[in-house]
């Protein structure tokens, strides 16, 4: 069983619709949660981070953790074509064990206008 | 101009050819890492650097050798190159402090 499971999709939506992508993981120790956003012939690029269990928003992007039941998400609202990318979820413990950080295989998200 | 370089972006080279592919960082940031990333299978460290007389194996490194040349400079040598070998591999640093992890942009690499 992978450490951290990540649907790969692709997922497909109209533009303007509620996204919501999640990934599950195994390891309870795991206390920091990201989002990485990768664009077709692009390295990732970090979206969202989060500490612990809660709700994380900025603009369109919502993070959201659920320790207790090992489930993290990011929703996107009012999605849009640009949208249109790769999205990692990562995590690790402590944070500046960088080298420790797990990686979700990725979603694909496509958005159509 | 990008932080964080590589070259070549794509190459394609023999089974059994030896290959480099080099990183570098105008980010001064110390920690340096090498992943490749698969299909299905996401990102998988194969070499990480906390300096350049730190190095050491991630989850991967078998077939693969790296160098720091400099702080600001890593590359990653596949020896004898071999098919499974096919992938994206990205650099990436962080800073010693840092929370964060940057890529470059990936260097598409095929073994034929």
């Amino acid at each position: 069983q992978k450490e951290v499971e990540q649907d790969p999709g692709p997922l497909s939506v109209p533009e303007g619709a509620i996204v919501s992508l999640n990934c599950t993981y195994s390891n309870s120790a795991f206390q920091y949660f990201m989002w990485y956003r990768q664009y077709s012939r692009k390295g990732p690029e970090l979206l969202m981070y989060t500490y612990s269990s809660g709700n994380k928003e900025d603009g369109r992007f919502t993070a959201q953790v659920d320790k207790s039941s090992k489930y993290i998400s990011l929703f996107i609202r009012d999605s849009q074509p640009s949208d249109s990318a790769t999205y990692l979820c990562a995590m690790i413990s402590p944070p500046q064990n960088l080298h420790k950080l797990v990686f979700g295989a990725g979603t694909i998200l496509r958005v159509k206008s | 101009d990008a932080d964080v370089t590589q070259t070549p972006r794509n190459r394609i080279t023999k089974t059994g050819k030896r290959i480099m592919l080099e990183c570098s960082q105008t980010k001064g940031h110390d920690r340096m890492y090498w992943y490749r990333q698969d299909p299905g299978l996401g990102l998988r460290l194969i070499y990480y650097s906390f300096d350049v007389k730190d190095i050491n194996k991630g989850e991967i490194s078998d077939g693969y050798s790296v160098s720091r040349q400099a702080q600001a400079k890593f590359s990653l040598s596949l020896e004898s190159a071999i098919p499974n070998q096919t992938a994206l591999y990205f650099c990436a640093t962080s800073a010693s402090t840092g929370n964060t992890i940057y890529f470059g942009e990936g260097s598409w690499l095929t073994v034929v």
